[in-house]
C-alpha cells in the first residue's frame, strides 16, 4: 500500500486566496483525521470522519476552514480566504478503528 | 495546565546511551499512542498502548493507567533515533490530544 497521500507537499499563496489540500487515505480504513501543526500550539485536530461522514469538527478554527469527504478514497480540506496565520504544516491520516494512525507525509502552508 | 504533558522537552545524549522520555496525562483514556517525527516532518506511529508494555525492536514503551503515566525507552541508542518524540491520547472514541513533544538528539 501506498501509505496516506497528501497533496500538495508544499503550497505558497497569497493572501485572500483560495487553497485546497488533498489526502487519499489507505484503502479499506474508515476513519480519516485532518490535523494542523505549528510550532506554537504543536499538533491540532481539526475535523474527523467516519464512514465519510463528519463526526467531529470542533477544532476547525472558523467558518473559512471547510472539510469534505465525497467518497472513502478521497478527502479535501479548504480554507477560503486564507490568512497568515493559517501558515501550518497540515497532516492527514487514516485508521482502521481503533487501531493505529497512519499520516501523510504532511502539505506545508505558507500564506504571504 | 495541558492535559498531555511530556518531559523533557529537550534530550541530548551520546550514542549507546539509554533513552527515557516519560508522559503524564490527566484525562481519562482509551489509549495512548507514541509517535515519531523525523526532522524531514513525516509522522510515525510507534506504539499504541491501553496497559503493560510493549516492545519493538530497540524501542520499550510502558503505561500505568491507574498513575496515568506512560514512558518510552529506547536502548542502545543510535543518531538516527534523533526525532521529536510526541505522546498522544485517545479521549473516547477517535480523537487524539497531543502533548507537546520530546526532542531527542543523539550525538556520535
Amino acid at each position: 500500500d501506498a501509505g496516506v497521500i497528501q497533496s500538495p507537499r508544499h503550497e505558497v499563496t497569497e493572501m485572500g486566496q483560495e487553497v485546497t489540500l488533498r489526502c487519499k487515505p489507505i484503502s479499506g480504513h474508515d476513519y480519516l483525521f485532518w490535523y494542523r501543526q505549528t510550532m506554537m500550539r504543536g499538533l491540532e485536530l481539526l475535523i474527523y470522519f467516519n464512514n465519510n461522514v463528519p463526526i467531529d469538527d470542533s477544532g476547525m478554527p472558523e467558518d473559512r476552514f471547510s472539510a469534505k469527504m465525497p467518497n472513502a478514497s478521497f478527502s479535501t480540506l479548504k480554507i477560503q480566504p486564507s490568512e497568515p496565520r493559517d501558515s501550518a504544516v497540515y497532516f492527514c491520516a487514516s485508521s482502521l478503528g481503533p487501531r493505529g494512525y497512519t499520516f501523510g507525509s504532511g502539505t506545508r502552508l505558507t500564506v504571504v | 495546565k495541558n492535559e498531555v504533558e511530556q518531559s523533557p522537552q529537550n534530550l541530548t545524549a551520546q550514542e549507546g546511551e539509554f533513552i527515557t522520555i516519560n508522559c503524564s496525562y490527566s484525562v481519562g483514556i482509551s489509549a495512548l499512542h507514541w509517535l515519531q517525527q523525523h526532522p524531514g516532518g513525516g509522522i510515525v506511529s510507534l506504539f499504541m498502548l491501553s496497559s503493560g508494555k510493549k516492545k519493538h525492536g530497540r524501542l520499550i514503551a510502558t503505561i500505568n493507567i491507574q498513575e496515568k503515566h506512560s514512558s518510552l525507552h529506547i536502548t542502545a541508542s543510535h543518531p538516527r533515533d534523533s526525532a521529536v518524540y510526541i505522546c498522544a491520547v485517545n479521549r473516547g472514541a477517535q480523537k487524539l490530544v497531543f502533548g507537546q513533544g520530546t526532542r531527542l538528539t543523539i550525538n556520535p
